[in-house]
């Protein structure tokens, strides 16, 4: 089956610790999207990558870090830095200017 | 900066009804739009992909319509079932990167 699976689907972090979420695609997509949800907000980019080895900062950047090191890999550690991560939490692929498929969603919880 | 609007904010029909979603952006230059649902707790399914030189496209009771130098988009839904009831979610893609509005929650009632 073709798609987009991130892990783990529910995840719960303690002050200061940094936690890393997964995101992994068999589409042979260049480009990967992270995006944060919040009730009542829309999706908003925190980190895009259109090609291995490169990545940008999207609009929410702060307390968030990426790695692209393979295609099929576009995973995303949550800092200590991010003074605000209980959040939905969806990772994307796509072909450029082309149709963008999205991953289940990882919930993430500080406790 | 881009901005996407989507109105109603939420909506209630009867089963069996015809209804429009509307998505507003205040960017022209977008390279296609994109149509998502989100059902609760759960990732977007896309539903339609709209390239920046359609006008429309279909896909069974659905039919989206783009007028890019107005900033508009319509979802047309024929016929609504109670499994059409999620949220809706446009999204309009330029400079690389998808802009999402905060979405419409349609709920149908049986």
């Amino acid at each position: 089956d073709g798609g987009i699976t991130q892990s783990p689907k529910y995840l719960f972090r303690k002050e200061g610790q940094n936690v890393t979420l997964s995101c992994e695609q068999n589409l042979n997509h260049d480009a990967m999207y992270w995006y944060r949800q919040d009730p009542g907000q829309g999706l908003r980019l925190i980190y895009y990558s259109q090609i291995v080895n490169d990545f940008q900062k999207g609009d929410i950047a702060e307390g968030y870090s990426v790695s692209r090191e393979k295609k099929e890999s576009f995973p995303l550690t949550v800092t200590s830095a991010q003074k605000n991560p209980t959040a939905f939490y969806l990772c994307a692929s796509s072909i450029a200017r082309a149709e963008a498929f999205f991953g289940q969603g990882t919930r993430l919880t500080v406790v | 900066k881009q901005e996407v609007t989507q109105i109603p904010a939420a909506l209630s029909v009867p089963e069996g009804e015809n209804l429009v979603l509307n998505c507003s952006f205040t960017d022209s230059a977008i390279y296609n739009l994109q149509w998502f649902r989100q059902d609760p707790g759960k990732g977007l399914t896309s539903l339609l992909l709209i390239q920046s030189s359609q006008r429309e496209q279909t896909s069974g009771r659905l039919n989206a319509s783009l007028d890019k130098s107005s900033g508009r988009s319509t979802l047309y839904i024929a016929a609504s079932q109670p499994g059409d009831s999620a949220t809706y979610l446009c999204a309009p893609e330029g400079g690389e990167k998808l802009t999402f509005g905060t979405g419409t929650r349609l709920t149908i009632i049986p």
